[in-house]
């Protein structure tokens, strides 16, 4: 079964907006959770990432939230413009399992309309 | 991050015959990993390379239909064999240093079988 749930599965939001994408996991060993981008035809790109000791992270327009007690994080991207029409997917890893053993979220497709 | 080359970047092949991907990274890693990533889907995690020893296969992936190879700490192989248009998927390589904490991606090789 999927480790990590993500959604909305696809996202519209106009240039200047918000979007926000959410996931949740159940296993309470992960300890890492990288945020990644893919643009058509291309591999996934790290675009940021969180440990648990801190509840946000904020790298330019992209900030990611965690809760813990809840067990979700969340990207927030921020003044969305139509260049952050990509697919985006969540992950997450723990340091007690084989190194590099990520558990990727669905991925959500985001269209920046202009 | 490591730059990260792989070949072929798109290829259709027939069903019943195999392809070789090679994956060259521009510096030393540590850690490299072979991705499936199906159309429209997220990404599966198919194998850990091992230099000099057999691949770490995950839960439904077999040696026999997708072997590896890693000579050095720079290069691996994926052979995708005997392929079925079920093999048709964008096939990522993935690198990270032991030392650190997240993955990097090739630009991924896409499999057409007819």
């Amino acid at each position: 079964q999927q480790q990590v749930k993500q959604s909305p599965q696809s996202l519209i939001v106009q240039k200047g907006g918000i979007s926000i994408i959410n996931c949740a996991y159940e296993n309470t060993a992960f300890d890492y959770f990288p945020w990644y981008q893919q643009f058509p035809g291309k591999g996934p790109a790290l675009l940021i990432a969180i440990r648990p000791d801190v509840s946000e992270k904020k790298e330019g327009r992209f900030t990611i939230s965690f809760n813990k007690s809840a067990k979700q994080f969340s990207l927030h991207i921020m003044d969305s413009q139509p260049g952050d029409s990509a697919t985006y997917f969540c992950a997450a890893s723990s340091s007690a399992d084989s190194w590099g053993k990520f558990q990727f979220g669905a991925g959500t497709q985001v269209v920046v309309t202009p | 991050s490591a730059v990260i080359s792989q070949k072929p970047s798109r290829d259709i092949c027939q069903r019943g015959t195999s392809l070789t991907i090679q994956c060259q990274v521009d510096s030393q890693v540590t850690m490299m990993f072979w991705y499936r990533q199906q159309p429209g889907q997220s990404l599966t995690l198919i194998a850990t390379a091992n230099q000099g020893s057999e691949a770490t296969y995950e839960s439904g992936f077999v040696i026999d239909k997708f072997p590896i190879s890693r000579p050095n700490l720079t290069f691996s192989t994926l052979t995708v064999s005997n392929m079925s248009p079920e093999d048709s998927s964008i096939y990522l390589c993935s690198v990270g240093q032991i030392s650190g904490n997240t993955i990097y991606f090739g630009e991924g090789s896409w499999l057409t079988v007819v």
